[in-house]
Order: structure tokens, then sequence, then C-alpha cells
């Protein structure tokens, strides 16, 4: 009964390529997140929809662009991968955007551009 | 004893101590916090949150203090288990406007556990 999915979990590609990943989750939550984990284990915000509307883009390259097709999914595509790239995407959900809502985490998705 | 290495905070600690992991966060208006355990290969579970208008809560074997002045914020385990060994992260939570929030982590510690 996995709350919040992601695949693939391993993803190994070639510079140039394009490629995306996937997460669901079966919450019933309004809110979903992409996060960046770097070598360094640092976590930070990619993109945050409610409700299959984007309300959250941080400074990300437009090479990212997430898509979310109802609200138990939000995807992410991303075009010419280059080797920075290379780190670990987690999806997470929420109840909904709002005030002081925890946000659970999907296994992540571990991409490595050579 | 803890100790910064090369990536991360690492605290080291024998089966059975007591395990308390720091954060210095940054939005003196965050309102809300959170602490997550990453283990290898996972990702971050949710372990135990707090609100802005509390200075204590606790849990099962952990507890959470928030020190607003000094914008500190510490997670204590009790008899720490080598299953405790993982990443932990702080999180704060800020709400710039309704129906809108945002959540920074911070950077993270390891906790080792020996048997």
């Amino acid at each position: 009964d996995t709350a919040v999915s992601q695949t693939p979990k391993y993803l190994v590609t070639q510079m140039g390529n394009d490629k995306s990943i996937k997460c669901e989750q079966n919450l019933g939550h309004d809110t979903m997140y992409w996060y960046k984990q770097d070598s360094k284990k640092f976590l930070k915000i990619m993109f945050s929809y409610n409700n299959k509307e984007l309300i959250i883009n941080e400074t990300v390259p437009n090479r990212f662009s997430p898509k979310s097709p109802d609200k138990a999914h939000l995807n992410l595509h991303i075009n010419s991968l280059e080797l920075g790239d290379s780190a670990v995407y987690f999806c997470a959900s929420s109840q909904n955007s709002g005030f002081q809502e925890t946000q659970y985490f999907g296994p992540g998705t571990r991409l490595l551009v050579l | 004893g803890e100790s910064v290495g090369l990536h991360l905070p690492t605290l080291s600690v024998q089966e059975g101590d007591n395990s308390i992991i720091n954060c210095a966060y940054s939005n003196s208006a965050s309102d809300y916090f959170i602490w997550y355990k990453q283990e290898s290969g996972k990702g971050p579970q949710f372990i135990i949150d707090i609100r802005s208008n509390m200075d204590k809560r606790q849990g099962q074997r952990v507890t959470v203090l928030l020190n607003k002045t000094v914008k500190h914020l510490s997670l204590q385990i009790a008899a720490t288990q080598p299953g405790d060994s993982a990443v932990y992260f702080c999180a704060e939570n800020y709400s710039p406007s309704a129906g809108y929030s945002t959540l920074t982590f911070g950077k993270g510690t390891m906790l080792l556990v020996s048997p």
C-alpha cells in the first residue's frame, strides 16, 4: 500500500536525452511537489501543484516541465539532460497547500546523466 | 561526539544512549517545523512536528524542542537504537500568503548508532 510512488527508481541516461519521471499518490491529497536532492543531501523544492494547478515554481531551468494530469499524479519531464541534473528527485504530497501541512515523500528516483 | 564531516555533520552514539540533533532555522516568520528521517536509499519519513505556539512536543522516544528566540530546533531521541541510524532533517514551514506555504529543509545531520 505505497502512499507516494515514483517510477523509475533508477534512471541512467546520456547527456542531451529527454526523460520523464512519474509520481502517483493514493492518499487523496490535493497538493504534490517535486524536490531535488544533491550529492550533499541538500533537499530543495522545485515545483508544487495544488489540484492540478502550478503554485510554486522555484528557479528551475525551463528544461524541467512538470505536468499534472489529475491531482493524484505529478510527472516531471526533463529535456536536454545535463551532467548537473544528476541527483535524486523526490515527489511528495500533502493534504493541501495551506497552513501547516505535513508533506509525505516518495522513495526517490536516482538520475545519473553520463 | 559531534563532528563536521566533508558533507554532513555526523553524530556518533552508542546504542542505548540519548541523542540530540540540533538545527538552526532561518526565517523568524516560520510557523511550523518538522523533523524527517531519511534512511539510505529511501525518501524522507515524517517523525514529529511542532507548531510555533509550542516549545516542546513529545512522541514515542522522540522529543522536539523549539526556541523561537534564537531560531533553534532540536530533536532528542531516547535510548537510541541501531535502526535510528539515518540522516535527520529539520524543515521549516512558512506561509507567505493564505492557501500557500513552502517547506525549507536544513542541511541534515547523519546519526550513526553503534551496537
